[in-house]
């Protein structure tokens, strides 16, 4: 079965100081791998997805991953936070099933704290 | 632009109620989803409908069912609530799979008392 993992339950950064949120991966094949943020009180909204290609993802709000296939990382970064980017993240990597259906199976979520 | 709606956003059982968490997209989504929010145990997936007339079990089905009602509404039915039911249900839709962006609701926070 494809998993993520995320080691770091929260992570604390100052406000423009740059921020990296940790997500290692286990799979057989080639990954599918996304980020969603989830804000106070709200559901999840999409941030970016690594499929093929560059190592370097860009996605919504200035965030970017970078995908890392000997260290099966795909981590998420800012070069600049802001307090406002203080929120839930989860990890997720697509799953096939027997029918050929894909869906996603979400890491534990890491907390970003972004002091002023 | 109402995207994915969810009702209700709070609700309070006894256990051994039932209850009904209604969905609804309006972005013509062939595919949507029923997840569960714990602490410490991020998402998991309860039931899926990967396009209308049919629904499929995800990690974590037993005591709910779902209904595909038609292509836009999706609804998830707790027959007999346990207190370990409590916890904050988001449903999600997508163009197909979840190889696309895939859009959430607001969630519903449902206490199992």
């Amino acid at each position: 079965a494809q998993s993520v993992a995320q080691p770091e339950d929260q992570v604390n950064v100052a406000e423009g100081n740059p921020l990296t949120v940790k997500c290692t991966y286990s799979v057989s094949g080639n990954p599918y791998l996304f980020w969603y943020v989830q804000y106070p009180n709200r559901g999840l909204q999409f941030l970016l997805k690594y499929i093929t290609g560059d190592n370097l993802v860009k996605g919504s709000y200035g965030f970017e991953a970078e995908f890392n296939k000997s260290q099966t990382s795909f981590h998420l970064k800012k070069p600049s936070a802001l307090v406002s980017d203080s929120a839930l993240y989860f990890c997720a990597v697509r799953e096939v099933t027997s029918t050929g259906f894909q869906k996603l199976v979400f890491g534990t979520g890491t907390r970003l704290l972004v002091s002023p | 632009n109402a995207g994915v709606t969810q009702t209700p956003k709070f609700q309070v059982l006894k256990t051994g109620q039932s209850m009904t968490l209604q969905c609804a997209q309006d972005m013509n989504h062939n595919s949507m989803y029923w997840y569960r929010q714990d602490p410490g145990m991020g998402l998991r997936l309860i039931y899926y409908s990967a396009s209308e007339g049919t629904t499929d079990k995800g990690e974590v089905p037993n005591g709910y069912n779902v209904s595909r009602l038609n292509k836009r509404e999706f609804s998830l039915r707790l027959e007999s609530a346990a207190p370990s039911q409590t916890s904050v249900y988001f449903c999600a839709s997508s163009a197909w799979g979840m190889n696309t962006e895939a859009f959430f609701g607001q969630g519903t926070r449902l206490t199992v008392v």
